[in-house]
Parts: C-alpha cells; structure tokens; sequence
C-alpha cells in the first residue's frame, strides 16, 4: 500500500547510545517532517525537509539531526540519546504546502 | 508565532448524540487549518481540511467544519456519533507560505453506549 514508512516500530536504547530512524514515501511528495508525541502536548515539530536537499530546524532540534537522503527518504539521528527522549515518533510527508500530512504509523523510543 | 488551542482535552457524547470538538488559532491572517484522528496505536490521519474556498468543509466519517474568520475558529462536528468515532482528534494550523504546521494539544474523544 502506498504511504510511509517507518522503522523499526519499538526501540529501547540506553543512555548515550545512538540510533537512526528510518522514513520512507512512495506518494513522490515533496515536504517531509519528523514529529514527536508526548502526552499532554500534542505533536511537535523536529526537523523537516521542504524539499530534497534542504533540512531545517523546527521547534524541538535540540540532539537531533537529520539526513534527507533522496526524495523518498528522511532519517532521524539520535547521536547520545537521553531519557527525556523518550517519545512517540512519527514521520509524515506533504505533497507541499497547503496540503495535509500522511503519517506514517509512529516509532514508540524509551530510552533508559 | 501561531498558535492553535484546543478547548476540552477529553470530551464524551452518547452515540448519536451531537460531536463538537472546539479549535481556535491565533493569526489575523487566515491560515490552512486541518483536523486530523489518531486510532490507538497508529499515527494520524487527514479528516478534512480548510486552505480557501467554502468555509464549512465536509471530511471523511460524517465530520465536518466550518471556518469562521471572527472568531478564529475551526470546530469540529458530527451530527451523530458512532461508537467507531472514539479516538482522539487533533487540530492543525500553517501560516499561508510555510512548511511548519502546529498541532493542538488533542481532544480525546469518548462515545458512550
């Protein structure tokens, strides 16, 4: 089915180690956005890539990066992951802007 | 900076009873407004969205919302609730030119037999 993708789908890290999370879209859209999901504060917006070859900061991108690596693809690096890390991450793509967001089906990170 | 409220963090209706989920942005300039459904365990999914045009907007399941500029609100209804409604609904903003979207905090619904 089309949409995106993401993996893994559960990861327990300790702290300081590092993980890459993965993103996929086969819909050839353009934007594509990292999100994490705390109780009680909604989404909130990590990095995104407006389109292929460009990343920006969004309201969280404090020990994050992030890796537009084509069109299709967005990786999230946790370099040193800390507990307060600890999330609900989901990847979503647009066509562009004005259009909604398909998510993907969330990455569920504990870090200890 | 934009900002969107979500009034009610849970609200519960008896099925077939009227669903009205409260959204309020903050920009003078009318900005795309989006609700999206979160189901247990899954990420979110597009239910209707406002960027210009008609004010009430009709989306997928029988929901559907209306634009109002004086008030700068974005609720949204259902006449009748299903006990497959029950999920929790989050509201969307972007300011016209931008990539970024802010999401309220969430309304968790809950539907009564």
């Amino acid at each position: 089915n089309a949409g995106v993708t993401q993996t893994p789908k559960f990861q327990v890290l300790k702290t300081g180690q590092s993980m890459t999370l993965q993103c996929a879209q086969d819909m050839n859209h353009n934007s594509m956005y990292w999100y994490r999901q705390d109780p009680g504060m909604g989404l909130r917006l990590i990095y995104y890539s407006a389109s292929e070859g460009t990343t920006d900061k969004g309201e969280v991108p404090n020990g994050y990066n992030v890796s537009r690596l084509n069109k299709r693809e967005f990786s999230l690096r946790l370099e040193s992951a800390a507990p307060s890390q600890t999330s609900v991450y989901f990847c979503a793509s647009s066509r562009d802007r004005g259009h909604g967001y398909t998510f993907g089906s969330g990455t569920r990170l504990t870090v200890v | 900076a934009q900002s969107v409220t979500q009034l009610g963090s849970h609200v519960s209706v008896s099925e077939g009873a009227l669903v009205l989920l409260r959204c309020n942005y903050s920009s003078s300039v009318p900005p795309h407004l989006f609700w999206y459904v979160q189901y247990p365990n899954q990420g979110l999914q597009l239910l209707l969205k406002y960027t210009t045009g008609a004010t009430l907007v009709k989306g997928i399941n029988g929901f559907e919302a209306e634009f109002k500029k004086s008030e700068t609100s974005f609720h949204l209804t259902k006449p009748s609730a299903h006990m497959s409604d029950a999920a929790e609904y989050f509201c969307a903003v972007s300011d016209r030119g931008t990539y970024k979207y802010i999401f309220g905090t969430g309304t968790r619904l809950k539907v009564l037999a």
